[in-house]
């Protein structure tokens, strides 16, 4: 089982740019939910994905979208990217069995 | 709404030693509890969580953290630490969900660093 994958694993981008990060989720997940974390702080959530629809969503601004496709991989993009986007983002996963969340070893943003 | 606060964000201790790492969190309502380590350059892995039952849960690497419902506490403690300890520790909450039954989204603290020194 290869668990959570994310890619790319880093990536810089310029300010105003946009970016897309990917994730599969751990095989049986159907859930999957994006964090993102910025240095020296914890995670902070900013949705999630059931059923190819947002089900929840975090205090993140409408340039952070996303989408869940039916094989419950899922995307997330970022549009006019600012120097306050650089960050690790992280993806989770889980099944609706599942209490705990998976997470994917991150994709590390650089916004110059 | 809910809050975790991990009042320590760096714990020095010499090997073989004992630590307790502090986590309270605030909720008007029933919570999940956990705690996640991430080591250098890496993901978030699950140490132990605790959903409901008893209070004391226990990690394979001997890691514990006992639920407190009247101090609205969970920390965690380690008898003796070693060196391959050394890492960031996040304590999170997680209401149940309004869908599907499951876990609703995280709610982290700022993280504890666990620097265990020879």
């Amino acid at each position: 089982d290869a668990g959570v994958t994310q890619s790319p694993t880093h990536l810089i981008k310029t300010r105003g740019q946009q970016v897309t990060l990917r994730c599969s989720p751990k095989s049986g997940h159907d859930t999957v939910s994006w964090y993102q974390q910025a240095l020296g702080q914890g995670p902070q959530f900013i949705f999630q994905y059931y059923e190819e629809e947002e089900r929840q969503r975090g205090n993140f601004p409408d340039r952070f979208s996303g989408h869940q496709f039916p094989n419950y991989s899922s995307e997330l993009n970022v549009n006019a990217l600012l120097l306050g986007d650089s960050a690790l983002y992280l993806c989770a996963s889980r099944g609706q069995m599942n209490t705990e969340a998976f997470f994917g070893q991150g994709t590390r943003l650089t916004v110059v | 709404a809910q809050s975790v606060t991990q009042l320590d964000s760096q714990v020095p201790v010499f090997e073989e030693a004992p630590v307790e790492l502090r986590c309270n969190y605030s909720s008007s309502v029933s919570v999940y509890l956990f705690w996640y380590v991430q080591y250098p350059n890496q993901g978030l892995q699950l140490l132990l969580k605790y959903l409901s039952g008893s209070t004391l849960v226990e990690s394979i690497n001997g890691f514990e953290a006992e639920f407190n419902k009247s101090q609205t506490s969970f920390h965690l403690r380690k008898p003796s630490v070693h060196i391959s300890d050394t890492a960031e520790y996040f304590c999170a909450v997680s209401e149940g969900a309004d869908y599907g039954g499951a876990t609703n989204k995280l709610i982290f603290g700022t993280g504890t660093l666990l620097a265990v020194q020879p």
